[in-house]
């Protein structure tokens, strides 16, 4: 199947600072890719949309300016937390659809591994 | 907000069958239905996908009526490894997923 990878896998930042989350797709393109967050025992919660070329979409009360998220190439997208605080603190995860060869008919959606946040 | 429906938890014991059903009473119909898995810090994992009918995979089986408006993933013999989250989903290729809250399978030697 597609692979997904995310980079860090973790990462430890103190309050204020920025960090930079990469995603990406290693055995086919992407032209849109997502972004989740998931808090402990929580469901995942679609954070935006990644669009190769152009803004991202972000969901309803999610800060644009906060969580910048750039899709570069057909691979790549990245998530920067801009300015991070200690409720920024959570695991976030980014995904992509890829249809295999012989599927039924309905493309797969493949998730990173994620990337555990924690803001001191 | 989520479109299905889940038990919020469930118990086995291994060798069990374990049978979940999900509620998607707005699926559209081009809407495909995908179970997920999750463990513990990990990303979601594709289990399952199937549009009517029944799919069967090396992992489960999926039954979908033929009004679609429910699913039911089968795991047969659950192992302790199989503890994990399940999702249900309901989608057309290329769109977001909106997760719920999805089933805590718990499953006990």
């Amino acid at each position: 199947g597609a692979v997904v990878s995310q980079h860090p896998s973790w990462v430890i930042c103190k309050s204020g600072t920025s960090v930079k989350i990469e995603c990406r797709s290693l055995d086919f393109q992407a032209t849109t890719m997502f972004w989740y967050r998931q808090f402990p025992k929580q469901s995942l919660m679609l954070m935006a949309t990644s669009n190769e070329g152009s803004k991202a979409t972000y969901e309803q009360g999610v800060e644009k300016d906060k969580f910048l998220i750039n899709h570069a190439s057909l691979t790549l997208s990245t998530l920067t937390v801009t300015s991070a605080h200690p409720e920024d603190s959570s695991f976030y995860i980014c995904s992509a659809w890829a249809r295999l060869a012989g599927g039924i008919g309905g493309d797969e959606q493949f998730f990173g591994p994620g990337t555990r946040l924690t803001v001191l | 907000l989520a479109k299905t429906t889940q038990p919020i938890s469930m118990d086995s014991y291994e060798g069990q069958e374990v049978n979940i059903t999900c509620s998607h009473n707005n699926i559209a119909t081009n809407d495909y239905i995908t179970w997920y898995q999750q463990f513990p810090s990990q990303g979601p994992r594709f289990i399952i996908q199937g549009y009517k009918t029944k799919v069967t995979n090396e992992v489960a089986s999926l039954f979908i009526p033929a009004d679609r408006k429910s699913s039911t993933l089968s795991l047969p013999r659950v192992s302790l490894s199989d503890t994990a989250v399940y999702y249900c989903l309901h989608s057309q290729a290329g769109t977001a997923l909106i997760f719920g809250k999805g089933t805590t399978l718990s499953v006990s030697s």
